[in-house]
């Protein structure tokens, strides 16, 4: 299994541009999550997802948004880009059956919008 | 409303010596709890998580943490400490109501010294 994949793992945009990062995974986990991760803050939770064709808002989901069309794609659209949203993304997944959702982590998109 | 507070946002120890990385939380249900290591440049991987059973949780990488529901504590624990021990280890608590969504502290950098 490659777990959850992310790309690009690094990018540069010019504030008002917007862009796609990628995440997926290969463990037919029903939930999935985008968090941003700012120094001194932890990571904040943007959007989730716990199924196909079933999105809902996080903490911090203003500029951002997401669909789920298939149980293994969870796409962030970045609407118009601004400075306030460097950072660095992780997409997660979990399996719902034990209760607890133990979340798998991808290793992150580290974008920066000048 | 959850919420997860690390005391100490840097924590330096000696190679060899006692590795102790504190997080209280705040849960009006009996919560799951989990911390996750962060290596530069890489995403989060779980280390030890806590979902009512044993009260002393033990870990990947020697780590063990210990519930403590009268001092509300999740605190992370190693005997010894290596250089390659040296990261930002994050606590996290799950939401209330079984969302899936995970609460973080701001994180505690680890940093070992020879």
């Amino acid at each position: 299994n490659a777990g959850v994949t992310q790309t690009p793992k690094f990018q540069v945009l010019k504030t008002g541009q917007s862009m796609t990062l990628q995440c997926a995974q290969d463990m037919n986990h029903e939930y999935m999550s985008w968090y941003r991760q700012d120094p001194g803050m932890g990571l904040r939770l943007i959007h989730y997802s716990v199924g196909a064709g079933i999105t809902d808002q996080g903490e911090v989901p203003n500029g951002y948004n997401v669909s789920r069309s298939t149980t293994e794609d969870f796409p962030l659209r970045l609407l118009s880009a601004a400075p306030s949203q460097t950072s660095v993304y992780f997409c997660a997944s979990s399996y719902t059956g034990t209760g607890y959702y133990e979340q798998y982590f991808g290793p992150g998109t580290r974008l920066t919008v000048t | 409303a959850q919420s997860v507070t690390q005391l100490g946002s840097h924590v330096s120890v000696s190679e060899g010596a006692l590795v102790l990385l504190r997080c209280n939380y705040s849960s009006s249900v009996p919560p799951y709890l989990f911390w996750y290591v962060q290596y530069p440049n890489q995403g989060l991987q779980l280390l030890l998580k806590y979902t009512s059973a044993a009260t002393l949780v033990k870990g990947i990488n020697g780590f063990e943490a210990e519930f403590k529901k009268s001092e509300t504590s999740f605190h992370l624990t190693k005997p010894s400490a290596h250089m390659s021990d040296a990261a930002e280890y994050f606590c996290a608590v799950s939401e209330a109501g079984n969302t899936g969504k995970l609460i973080f502290g701001q994180g505690t950098t680890l940093q070992v010294k020879p």
